[in-house]
């Protein structure tokens, strides 16, 4: 069975312009997470889908990140304008129906911003 | 969900019994403890996770106290591959997201 993936592996842009993370979730699992890691800090939670819905975005730092999930499979998170303190390594993760089972997490994005 | 207390780091001998301590002394009666690791340049891992009684797999052993104010994850025997920061985690059942602190970097050395 293939675990999580994410596309790319590694993306470098300059400030200002807009960048699309993708993630294919474990086929079968309805919840899909995101959370990323900037630079000297934690790992943060970022948000939760249940299937195509958004179930919490509490995490999202702002307006410039965009989060979907059409169709209740893979999802992408779009940053549009970039920042520099956007720099991280950004994760995604699925569980099967029950929301605090077992995450799966993918290898991750690392975001530069230049 | 409550917050976990875990020392920054420590060093392991390959082969011996790992011990990571993790404080959750505010922990409710309807949270969980859970383990993560992360091996550099990659992912998160589950490890493990329990309520209140000690929970083994093939990974790993979860020691919980009685009062489940602290825990004790056991990697009975390290290795080299077992090099990583690990996460002690306090969830509510109903929960979704999980919260990171910093962690323990555990260094399994020859």
């Amino acid at each position: 069975e293939a675990g999580v993936t994410q596309f790319p592996s590694h993306s470098v842009i300059e400030k200002g312009q807009t960048v699309t993370l993708r993630c294919d979730p474990i086929s079968g699992h309805d919840n899909l997470y995101w959370y990323r890691r900037v630079m000297g800090k934690e790992i943060k939670f970022l948000l939760h889908f249940v299937k195509e819905s958004k179930q919490d975005e509490s995490g999202m730092p702002n307006n410039r990140f965009l989060a979907e999930r059409t169709g209740g499979t893979y999802s992408t998170l779009k940053v549009q304008p970039a920042e520099l303190e956007d720099s991280g390594v950004y994760f995604c993760a699925s569980s099967q129906v029950v929301a605090w089972g077992e995450q799966y997490f993918g290898p991750g994005t690392r975001l530069t911003v230049t | 969900d409550a917050k976990t207390t875990q020392p920054t780091s420590m060093d392991c001998a390959e082969g011996r019994a790992a011990n990571l301590p993790c404080n959750h002394s505010t922990i409710s009666g309807n949270e969980y403890v859970y383990w993560y690791r992360q091996i550099h340049s990659q992912g998160p891992q589950y490890i493990i996770h329990g309520l209140k009684n000690n929970e083994t797999n093939e990974m790993a052993s979860l020691i919980i106290t009685e009062d489940r104010k602290s825990s004790t994850l056991i990697l009975p025997h390290a290795t080299l591959r077992d090099t990583a920061v690990y996460y002690c985690i306090v969830r509510k059942a109903a929960g979704n997201k999980l919260t990171f602190g910093g962690g323990t970097r555990v260094l399994v050395k020859p």
